[in-house]
């Protein structure tokens, strides 16, 4: 059982567009990533929530704690944001408070 | 530059050989973490070490050991390689383990392929 769902796995859209992609969980946590990871391979870590909302440039994230679910917003989109979006959730459990469960990842493609 | 660095990138075995993927940091962490990543799949936990002296097991532990002599470095060990064991496998480090103010730093992979 997978306890961090993203959707969608796939999405393309043109240059411009506004994107959402949607993280929901079933465990508890104490904050949520996103994650970036380019077709290189390299992982890199976007944002680190456990409430509210953040921005950084053109990237929005936001949870809701009580509905477990998390949002990642790409405004005006680029070809450069072209890569796998990675959720995951840092799970409250014993003495392991800093492991973390990843979603499968939301491959975009921005075309110009 | 100051993160985590990942040694080889790229490695090819024969089912039954050892080897050691290396995992080093530079910024201090306490809390460090392998992962491996297959198609289809998210990140799994193998190992995970808290701290110079500690470690503990994750979701797939099984097939590989790790130890933590020093806080800079963690590596991860396969004792007889495995077709299943194929993977790439990530490093992640972060300040503190129950500190909810630091995010995690990843290495750039190991890309591994038993024959």
């Amino acid at each position: 059982k997978n306890e961090v769902e993203q959707s969608p796995q796939n999405l393309t859209a043109q240059e411009g567009e506004f994107i959402t992609i949607n993280c929901s969980y079933s465990v508890g946590i104490s904050a949520l990533h996103w994650l970036q990871q380019h077709p290189g391979g390299g992982i890199v870590s976007l944002f680190m929530l456990s409430s509210g909302k953040k921005k950084h440039g053109r990237l929005i994230a936001t949870i809701n704690i009580q509905e477990k679910h998390s949002s990642l917003h790409i405004t005006a989109s680029h070809p450069r944001d072209s890569a796998v979006y990675i959720c995951a959730v840092r799970w409250n459990y014993g003495g392991s408070q800093g492991n973390l469960i990843f979603g499968k990842g939301t491959k975009l493609s921005v075309k110009p | 530059n100051a993160g985590v660095t990942q040694t080889p990138k790229f490695q090819v075995l024969k089912t039954g050989q050892s080897m050691t993927l290396q995992c080093a940091q530079d910024m201090n962490h306490e809390y460090m973490s392998w992962y491996r990543q297959d198609p289809g799949m998210g990140l799994r936990l193998i190992h995970y070490s808290v701290g110079a002296g500690i470690t503990d097991q994750g979701e797939v532990p099984n097939g590989y050991n790790v130890s933590r002599s020093t806080t800079e470095d963690f590596p991860l060990r396969l004792l007889s390689a495995a077709p299943s064991q194929t993977s790439v496998y990530f490093c992640a480090s972060s300040y503190s383990a129950d500190s909810l103010n630091y995010g995690y730093t990843f290495g750039s992979g190991t890309r591994l392929t038993v024959v």
